[in-house]
């Protein structure tokens, strides 16, 4: 079984400081990971996605992840938060060979502060 | 490209009448899903298509959700009748060889 948790439902930050997303896997498979975003009434949208090439992920709008296997995590950073980045985020882990379903987590909401 | 194309994008109806939501994938990508998302939470999948083959249907309510895909391209999700719990985002995404999905931009149903 698969699941991942996102240890923050809300993360508040001013804009022009980091930005840091945590999440939590859990896979019987080797996981391909993703993080997704989702602006109000606009359909998600895929940031970056890992795959077992590089651990150090680099996405859209300056996003990256690092997987840790060690730690089974693969938080989401942004080195300077911008008033665009307002959204929820999603944490989304499946196996590598895409054939079990999306797992996503309950999402966190990042409120950008000007 | 066009994205996935998702129609309504709002609907409201009374509790017990029927429903319907419509897909239309990324051209050539073989495989379709259908989520449904409520509020506050992830999507979950309802279920997964491979051209018009549903490959995973085991998260989907058969008792009142039916969904089609007869040509292999665009498909649809009903459900009759619906229940006040029903009320969500139901989103539909495609993929090509499976392991990046797009999303459309969701149906958000009210159910009064």
């Amino acid at each position: 079984a698969q699941s991942v948790t996102q240890l923050d439902s809300h993360v508040s930050v001013s804009e022009g400081t980091p930005v840091l997303l945590r999440c939590n896997y859990s896979s019987s498979y080797s996981p391909s990971l993703f993080w997704y975003v989702q602006h109000p009434n606009k359909g998600l949208q895929l940031l970056l996605k890992y795959t077992s090439a590089a651990t150090l992920v680099k996405g859209i709008n300056g996003f990256e992840a690092e997987f840790k296997k060690s730690e089974t995590s693969f938080h989401l950073t942004k080195p300077s938060a911008h008033m665009s980045d307002a959204a929820e985020y999603f944490c989304v882990v499946s196996d590598f060979s895409g054939n079990t379903p999306l797992v996503f987590g309950k999402g966190t909401r990042l409120s950008v502060i000007a | 490209e066009a994205g996935v194309v998702q129609s309504p994008r709002y609907k409201i109806i009374e509790k017990k009448q029927p429903v319907a939501f419509w897909c239309n994938p990324i051209s050539g990508h073989n495989t379709l899903y259908w989520y449904l998302q409520n509020l506050g939470q992830g999507p979950e999948l309802l279920i997964r298509y491979e051209n018009e083959e549903a490959v995973d249907d085991s998260q989907l309510p058969k008792d009142r959700f039916s969904a089609e895909r007869l040509k292999g391209v665009d498909s649809t999700l009903k459900i009759q009748p619906a229940e006040l719990g029903d009320s969500a985002v139901y989103l539909c995404a495609s993929s090509l060889g499976g392991v990046e999905q797009f999303f459309g931009p969701g149906t958000r149903l009210t159910v009064l």
